[in-house]
């Protein structure tokens, strides 16, 4: 266990529509990762928070959107979502802003656009 | 092109062999290099990462780093059944984002 809490595990959705997925931080970490993984793009890392504030951007589109909460919790809203949308979205954290290197991944959450 | 690429695989070992699995990468600014396992359903777990060119050993398990050749290779001696799972090498320039590979399927029979 990474000590990195992803809920909900397993989402269905209608094409569409909003929903948030959840993360909980290890325990004293101030960074977290979102990364999706689908078959046909690998592991693609989405964006960075640390200490509530947005630290780095990837290749998330602007349907999506991120923010951590003073508890150090974060959520990942998707929205007006599309079939291709379907895919793992996985939250990691670490301890410091630069910890990529030892970011620690949760289980990750299946979501299936209908 | 990927910047990190990976051979899918599968690659199918019978126990105890020793296993080479390898990734190329193309950003010459790349100075970490890490492994992942990733077992079905489950979230990426870090085995090892290393910094610029080098060799890292832990257990079963070496990371060999040639930055000359932009070349990663994980080595897995004694492989267990319990070593099936895919495997996923990552870059990064000491920034935040991690450049993943695809993996790469391994199965270990017993």
């Amino acid at each position: 266990d990474s000590g990195v809490t992803q809920t909900p595990k397993h989402l269905i959705t209608a094409t569409g529509q909003r929903v948030t997925l959840r993360c909980s931080p290890r325990s004293g970490d101030l960074s977290v990762y979102w990364y999706q993984q689908s078959l046909d793009q690998g592991l693609q890392f989405l964006i960075q928070y640390y200490n509530g504030e947005e630290r780095a951007k990837g290749n998330i589109l602007e349907r999506f959107s991120a923010q951590q909460f003073p508890d150090l919790h974060s959520e990942l809203n998707l929205s007006s979502l599309e079939l291709g949308d379907s895919a793992l979205y996985f939250c990691a954290s670490s301890a410091s802003s630069d910890g990529g290197t030892e970011a620690f991944f949760g289980q990750g959450t299946r979501l299936t656009v209908v | 092109q990927k910047e990190v690429e990976q051979d899918p695989g599968p690659l199918s070992v019978p126990e105890g062999a020793i296993v080479s699995l390898n990734c190329t990468y193309s950003n010459s600014a790349f100075q970490y290099f890490m492994w992942y396992r990733q077992y079905s359903r489950k979230g990426p777990e870090l085995l090892m990462y290393t910094y610029s060119s080098g060799n890292k050993e832990d257990g079963r398990f070496t990371a060999q780093v040639d930055k000359s050749s932009k070349y990663i290779s994980l080595f897995i001696r004694d492989s267990q059944p319990s070593d099936s799972a895919t495997y996923l090498c990552a870059a990064n320039n000491a920034g935040n984002m991690l450049t993943f590979g695809g993996g790469t399927r391994l199965m270990v029979k017993p």
